[in-house]
């Protein structure tokens, strides 16, 4: 079993709908992160969280908003989403004092036509 | 403003030799520097990291070389093998606050058999 699961694998929407992309894990880290991944621009980080009750927005956060609802649980939501939000999504998690060593999920591939 | 980035998109290898893939980074207060790989279909994998008050590091096949007087960083894979083939991004980890990680654009390694 994934140590840290994404769903869904793949979605396809429209514009002006609401989505949401869900991560769990079972690594039992506190940190857990949402990064946006295009061809050309590697990876930016959109929100991030180091337990329940602290989460962070990242460079690109306009657009998405998170919601913690545990440890082991970490939701990405595009309220309305848009055509330029199309990407491929991961979650990651870390161990507090070694957040250079991410463990990622293995992404959502989401479509906005 | 953190700037993390690869000098060549495309690397090309032959089977047998050795890889060196190349990073610049442009702030000085990171902590720590890591490389990722990424597989087709997958997440980023954590590969190895080096702390910014060391210049060289092993692993198994891997070594990771910081110049900090230049801001460069590479990642030297002997024996260069099939399963090699992946998407490879430098990281920096900042050294303050949320410890936040900024990922670089890819380099593309090929490994011909």
């Amino acid at each position: 079993d994934a140590d840290v699961t994404q769903t869904p694998r793949n979605r396809i929407t429209k514009t002006g709908k609401r989505i949401m992309l869900e991560c769990s894990q079972t690594k039992g880290h506190d940190r857990m992160y949402w990064y946006r991944q295009d061809p050309g621009l590697g990876l930016r980080l959109i929100y991030y969280s180091f337990d329940v009750k602290d989460i962070n927005k990242g460079e690109i956060s306009d657009g998405y908003s998170v919601s913690r609802q545990a440890q082991a649980k970490f939701s990405l939501s595009l309220e309305s989403a848009i055509p330029n939000q199309t990407a491929l999504y991961f979650c990651a998690t870390s161990e507090t004092g070694s957040a250079e060593k991410l463990f990622f999920g293995s992404g959502t591939q989401l479509s906005v036509l | 403003g953190e700037s993390v980035g690869l000098h060549l998109p495309t690397l090309s290898v032959q089977e047998g030799d050795n890889s060196i893939i190349n990073c610049a980074y442009s702030n000085s207060a990171s902590d720590y520097f890591i490389w990722y790989k990424q597989e087709s279909g997958k997440g980023p994998q954590f590969i190895i990291d080096i702390r910014s008050n060391m210049d060289k590091r092993q692993g198994q096949r891997v070594t990771v070389l910081l110049n900090k007087t230049v801001k460069h960083l590479s990642l030297q894979i002997a024996a260069t093998q099939p399963g090699d083939s992946a998407v490879y991004f430098c990281a920096e980890r900042n050294s303050g606050g949320y410890q936040k990680v900024t990922f670089g654009t890819g380099t593309k390694l090929q490994v011909i058999p």
